[in-house]
């Protein structure tokens, strides 16, 4: 079984400071890892994935995620925010086979101040 | 990646009545999957459309609530039957990125945002 658990329903940081939004998550088989961004009225869009290549994971709008198995983490990451950052994220969890589900988190809501 | 064209974008619906959504997707793909996000929460699979079958339904969903079809590779409705206030959500569909195989992640149309009133 897997579960994803975003600790922080809403953070709130100031433009131009790091954002860091929280991720942990459990599996029994090795998971594919991703962060998906939702803007007001909008879909979820793809923001990076971990597949079980490099531990540190770029991705688009200047987010990376590290892959931690030793923490089980995947935390999400921005050296400087941005207004335009402001939106919903969430972490999500899969196995790797075809049959597997992905299973969401309950989702941050990040603010910005300016 | 694929594109998704999901309609309606959004509706106010009485009670008792039925709505279905339409997802259409520019390139040929096998599973479709429809998620429900109820206000303020995460998205939950409703269920899996691979064309040519029955679609495969989650835990709590059922087909006589969520019918669905899938006449192609490239299109799928969901239908909210007998809709109540309970059912005002945002529906999405979605489809596996780039290829089969979970490690393309999901592309998601833009939902439907419903009201229930």
């Amino acid at each position: 079984a897997q579960s994803v658990t975003q600790l922080g329903s809403h953070v709130s940081v100031s433009e131009g400071a790091l954002v860091l939004l929280r991720c942990n998550y459990s599996s029994s088989v090795p998971p594919y890892l991703f962060w998906y961004v939702q803007y007001p009225n909008q879909g979820l869009q793809l923001l990076l994935k971990y597949t079980s290549a490099a531990t540190l994971v770029k991705g688009i709008n200047g987010f990376e995620a590290e892959f931690k198995k030793s923490e089980t983490s995947f935390h999400l990451t921005k050296p400087s925010a941005h207004m335009s950052d402001a939106a919903e994220y969430f972490c999500a969890v899969s196995g790797t086979s075809s049959a597997s589900k992905i299973i969401f988190g309950s989702g941050t809501r990040l603010s910005i101040r300016p | 990646s694929a594109v998704i064209s999901q309609k309606p974008s959004r509706d106010i619906c009485q009670r008792g009545t039925s709505l279905t959504i339409q997802c259409q997707v520019d390139s040929q793909v096998t599973m479709m999957f429809w998620y429900r996000q109820q206000p303020g929460q995460s998205l939950t699979l409703i269920a899996t459309a691979n064309q040519g079958s029955e679609a495969t339904y989650e835990s709590g969903f059922v087909i006589d609530k969520f019918p669905i079809s899938r006449p192609n590779l490239t299109f799928s409705t969901l239908t909210v039957s007998n809709m109540s206030p309970e059912d005002s959500s945002i529906y999405l569909c979605s489809v596996e990125s780039g290829g089969p195989g979970r490690a393309y992640g999901y592309t998601f149309g833009s939902g439907t945002r419903l009201t229930v009133v």
